[in-house]
């Protein structure tokens, strides 16, 4: 049974400049959430997504986008980096079955 | 919005005393979800909690559920080195609009 997996691992951008984070979820999950975590602090929900549709949001701006495709892989989008936008970002999945959250190694993304 | 509220935020013990961490919500919780994240790590499903005044032991882990499902605890027996960690709670309302709240955790160090 394959994890959750995330690329990449790290990456430095600039302010303003637009980041895409990937993730593949374990085999047999059709749900996928993203996270941030700041550092010294608890993950903090972004969005969920089930069946190629947002079915959850958190209080992150309209710049912070996502996509679901077919095979249940997923996208993260932030567009206009900011400095705090700096965190790790986690994606989870997890079947439709269950709310346990199976969290992949996450991203770490740095922004200059 | 919901939020979720995690006490101590640190706590070093030496090797084989106990611990503990409390999670309060400010609002009524479907289920609390426990996790843990070893530094460098990311967060790993521990357990879940449904009923109302429920109690699961993992081994030298203990997990309770308030009556009103509002406030959880995590004691750990006999501390050993392994338990180093960061100790998350979240908690999620219900409904359709999936959202999970984790608290901001408490970092355990060890002392051998």
């Amino acid at each position: 049974e394959t994890g959750v997996t995330q690329s990449p691992t790290h990456l430095i951008k600039t302010r303003g400049q637009q980041v895409t984070l990937r993730c593949s979820s374990q085999s047999g999950h059709n749900t996928v959430s993203w996270y941030q975590q700041a550092l010294g602090q608890g993950p903090q929900f972004i969005f969920q997504y089930y069946r190629e549709e947002e079915n959850g949001r958190g209080n992150f701006p309209p710049r912070f986008s996502g996509l679901q495709f077919p095979n249940y892989s997923s996208e993260l989008n932030v567009n206009a980096l900011e400095l705090d936008d700096s965190a790790l970002y986690l994606c989870a999945s997890n079947p439709a079955s269950s709310t346990q959250q199976y969290f992949g190694p996450g991203t770490r993304l740095t922004v200059t | 919005g919901q939020q979720v509220m995690q006490i101590p935020q640190y706590q070093h013990v030496q090797e084989g005393e106990d611990f503990t961490t409390y999670c309060n919500s400010s609002t009524t919780l479907s289920n609390i979800q426990w996790y843990k994240q070893r530094p460098g790590g990311h967060p790993v499903f521990l357990i879940q909690l449904v009923k109302s005044g429920e109690v699961k032991k993992q081994k030298r882990l203990t997990f309770q559920f308030g009556e009103a499902k509002k406030n959880s605890s995590l004691h750990i027996t006999a501390t050993q080195t392994t338990d180093v960690g960061t100790y998350f709670c979240a908690g999620w309302s219900g409904g359709s609009n999936y959202k999970l709240t984790f608290g901001k955790g408490t970092l355990l160090t060890v002392n051998p």
